[in-house]
Formats: structure tokens, sequence, C-alpha cells
């Protein structure tokens, strides 16, 4: 069954460096989002993402954060400088189409920031 | 605010039996409804959806909706110790892709 992949699993980076975490969304999927859960905590939606521009965001994504699919497969999440409080799950999803249609979540990234 | 509300549990059913969970939803405008599991330290695992009023069943598991009420459930039959996990209530509202999702429910299955 085709899934959402995400690299890297772990990532550790010093406060104030900017990360960039990757997504492979699944191929016939259109639709493309981050969410992230800081430890203990609700999942967050961040960003949605189609036909090569965001259809939505939270309040959390700020300046500090932009999202890019640079080429046919890979979905980015950049955060450019990186505060402690971003430490979190990051979470990719992707969907055939708006609405009715579920989302499907990758592994994750574990992002520490210290 | 869009709220979704489930208790956090745990939940401790024995083995084979019935596991209720509920979600309780704040907008009326919400179209569908989704069950995530979500083992320790992983990630959301899409286990059912529904938009409908009613019942929608699919193995073990059943959801459950009525929107009048603002409600839904998830019922796993026969649980397992291998069901044991968090189990994250998520809405959609209408003319919307953000998913909303709830703090979810611990479930421990004892042999």
């Amino acid at each position: 069954e085709p899934e959402v992949t995400q690299t890297p699993s772990h990532q550790v980076t010093q406060m104030g460096q900017e990360v960039i975490l990757r997504c492979v969304p699944i191929s016939n999927h259109l639709y493309f989002y981050w969410y992230r859960q800081i430890l203990g905590q609700k999942v967050e939606f961040l960003v949605s993402f189609y036909n090569n521009e965001i259809s939505e965001k939270s309040e959390i994504f700020d300046d500090q954060f932009s999202v890019e699919r640079p080429d046919g497969s890979n979905f980015t999440l950049k955060i450019r400088s990186t505060k402690l409080e971003d430490s979190a799950m990051y979470f990719c999803a992707s969907n055939r189409g708006q609405g009715t249609q579920p989302q499907h979540f990758g592994d994750g990234t574990r992002l520490s920031i210290l | 605010q869009k709220e979704v509300e489930q208790n956090s549990g745990p939940l401790s059913v024995p083995e084979g039996a019935i596991a209720s969970l509920n979600c309780t939803y704040s907008d009326r405008g919400s179209q569908s409804f989704f069950w995530y599991r979500q083992y320790s330290g992983k990630s959301p695992e899409l286990i059912m959806f529904i938009y409908s009023n009613g019942d929608k069943e699919d193995g073990r598991f059943t959801a459950q909706l009525n929107k009048a009420s603002q409600y839904v459930s998830l019922l796993i039959r026969d649980s397992q110790p291998s069901d044991s996990a968090t189990y994250l209530c998520a809405v959609l509202s209408y003319n919307t892709d953000k998913l909303i999702f709830g703090t979810g429910t611990r479930l421990q299955v004892f042999p």
C-alpha cells in the first residue's frame, strides 16, 4: 500500500538554525499538509498546499515557516530560525482531494531544538 | 473556536470486550469525521471515517455519527491487547482542509 514517507526521522538542531523537513506524499495525491504534535499535546494543523500554493494556514504558521514543492515528488517544510518551542513531531499528510477524502499521515520527523 | 472533545482515559477493557470511544465537536458545519489510532511515539493511522448520520462498520470497528447531538463514537468489538493505543477523533468542517483533532482517548486492553 502506498505510503507518505518523511525524512529524517529525527533532527537535532541548535536554536536559531534553519531546518528543512522533507516529505514524499502518495503519488496520486493532490493535497498536502503539515501538522505538528508537541509532546503530550494534540495534533495541530499547520498548513495545507494545493496546486503549488498554500490553500490554508494556521496562526502557528508564521513568517518563520515556509513550504515548497521543489519537484514533482517532494514537499518540504522549512523553519527559518528555530526556537525551543518548535520542538515537536512534525507530520506530513496527503489526500486525493478536499473535503471528504481521508488524510494519510507519514511516520513523522521528531525535531529537537537545543 | 472549533473544538473536539474526548475523554483522555485511560479506558481499560478486558480482551474480547467491546471498547466504546466517544467524541463531541462544537462546529455544526462539520462534514467529515475520522478516527485515527496512534501508538506511543508513532504517527496517526487512519482507522475509520464517516460522513453521514448512522453507523458504518468495517471489520471489528463501527463508527457512529449523530450530527444533531454533535457526537461521534467508535466501537471496537472483540478488543485485543494490540488495540491498546490512543484513539484520536478528528473533524473536518465544510470548505476547509484543516483537520481539528481531539486530545485522544488512551485505550488499554488487558489479557
